[in-house]
């Protein structure tokens, strides 16, 4: 089955430091990967999706993913963490091919929490 | 402006009582969703409109109905519904079905007593 792991339920970091939020996946082909992020009692924010291309990806606020196919992984990283970055954490895989299979395949989140 | 209007923010509504929640997009999407969120949990697909087709029932029970009156407007009807059903209702939409990044609305907040 088809499948995305994300394998923290909580990360805790202190702000100024780089965090990483971690995601895996068990999806066939090469699939579209996708980062939202969700504030308290709001909906889900796009930050940023790997298509193709450069394994780095720059998203919404100063945001990043390392894609690397080897590891199925797609990390969200940021280099100096903020406390408004704490918030509700979600990677979302899109298999291929489109037309047969659109929908998203969602990980569990990851809470993430920055401390002052 | 990748916005997703949804009213109302919250709503309360009796076991007997109809309702609907709306969804407005104004960016020529042309693929709208429906999600069911409980607390900390990710989004549960529902329904998945496409070309105001609908494309995607995920075995959801009769008692929600979705609509799309036109390419900008996704509703749902709700009646009878049960406890369980209290959940965030989010409204999504894309370009198309392909793989294309969804774009959120901020939520319904549905509480069924």
């Amino acid at each position: 089955a088809q499948s995305v792991a994300q394998p923290e339920d909580q990360v805790n970091v202190a702000e100024g430091n780089p965090l990483t939020v971690k995601c895996t996946y068990s999806v066939s082909g090469n699939p579209y990967l996708f980062w939202y992020v969700q504030y308290p009692n709001r909906g889900l924010q796009f930050l940023l999706k790997y298509i193709t291309g450069d394994n780095l990806v720059k998203g919404s606020y100063g945001f990043e993913a390392e894609f690397n196919k080897s590891q199925t992984s797609f990390h969200l990283k940021k280099p100096s963490a903020l406390v408004s970055d704490s918030a509700l954490y979600f990677c979302a895989v899109s298999p291929r091919p489109m037309d047969s299979n659109y929908q998203l395949i969602w990980g569990a989140g990851t809470k993430l929490i920055i401390k002052p | 402006d990748t916005e997703v209007t949804q009213t109302p923010k919250h709503l309360v509504m009796g076991m007997t009582n109809k309702k609907s929640l709306k969804c407005e997009q104004h960016m020529g999407h042309r693929a709208m969703y429906w999600y069911k969120q409980k607390a900390k949990k990710p989004p549960e697909l529902m329904f998945v409109y496409s070309y105001e087709k609908l494309s995607i029932n995920e075995s959801v029970p009769s008692r929600f109905s979705p609509e799309c009156p036109n390419s900008s407007l996704l509703n749902l009807h709700l009646h009878a519904l049960q406890p369980e059903d209290s959940a965030l209702y989010l409204c999504a939409s894309s370009p198309r079905l392909a793989g294309d990044t969804q774009y959120f609305g901020p939520g319904t907040r549905l509480t069924v007593l």
